[in-house]
């Protein structure tokens, strides 16, 4: 089955800065990525997703990347506020799969 | 606001104790699933229903059960709870789109167990 793994556990950034957070990906037949944020004491939500038929995709200071040939996709947060920090969870569902197989989550913690 | 509504949101059982953690939705989907959350795991998915009668096991299924009683309310049972099942339980659901992709999946506020 499908597994996921994502790095890293932890990251401290600057107020201001850039966050870049990984995950690889096991079933080549993986065709969507999503990502999860889980504030402190709340539910996850959706934050942004993409499919295996583009490579990038954006939405305001947040965008994910897709190399299918590696099989790895990344969340790239810029200009990082106090409101990012959070808990992010990467995800990924097979091609026949009804199932999101979850990475193991990054604490994102932004300095202020 | 329709929403994915979990009861209890804590509860401290002991061992061998049986245990119901409740779940109901007013989206109006058809997909359910339970999910675990332990630090440094993730989400892990212990089962899901897409449709009352219809119950599918996740990675994560051994010492757990679950009905549907109907298309909004899925619930959980630990039949003989144990310490290693101390965690964070989250329900779920989709919606299936015409495309056939089940999409995003809406969480409840979680429910949040200790067994001694």
């Amino acid at each position: 089955g499908e597994n996921v793994e994502q790095h890293p556990s932890t990251l401290s950034v600057q107020e201001g800065d850039s966050a870049v957070i990984k995950c690889t990906y096991s079933d080549s037949a993986s065709n969507y990525f999503p990502w999860y944020k889980q504030e402190l004491g709340k539910r996850p939500q959706l934050i942004i997703d993409i499919r295996s038929n583009v490579g990038e995709k954006k939405d305001q200071r947040i965008a994910v990347t897709l190399n299918k040939t590696a099989k790895h996709f990344s969340l790239h947060i810029t200009e990082t506020q106090p409101e990012d920090s959070a808990v992010y969870f990467c995800a990924a569902r097979g091609l026949y799969g009804n199932k999101l197989v979850f990475g193991a989550g990054t604490i994102l913690r932004v300095k202020s | 606001d329709a929403d994915v509504t979990q009861t209890p949101r804590n509860r401290i059982t002991k061992t061998g104790k049986r245990i119901m953690l409740e779940c109901s939705q007013t989206k109006g989907h058809d997909r359910m699933y339970w999910y675990r959350q332990d630090p440094g795991l993730g989400l892990r998915l212990i089962y899901y229903s897409f449709d009352v009668k219809d119950i599918n096991k996740g990675e994560i299924s051994d010492g757990y059960s679950v009905s549907r009683q109907a298309q909004a309310k899925f619930s959980l049972s630990l039949e003989s709870a144990i310490p290693n099942q101390t965690a964070l339980y989250f329900c779920a659901t989709s919606d299936l789109h015409g495309t056939g992709d089940p999409g995003e999946l809406f969480f409840g506020e979680g429910s949040r167990l200790t067994v001694l």
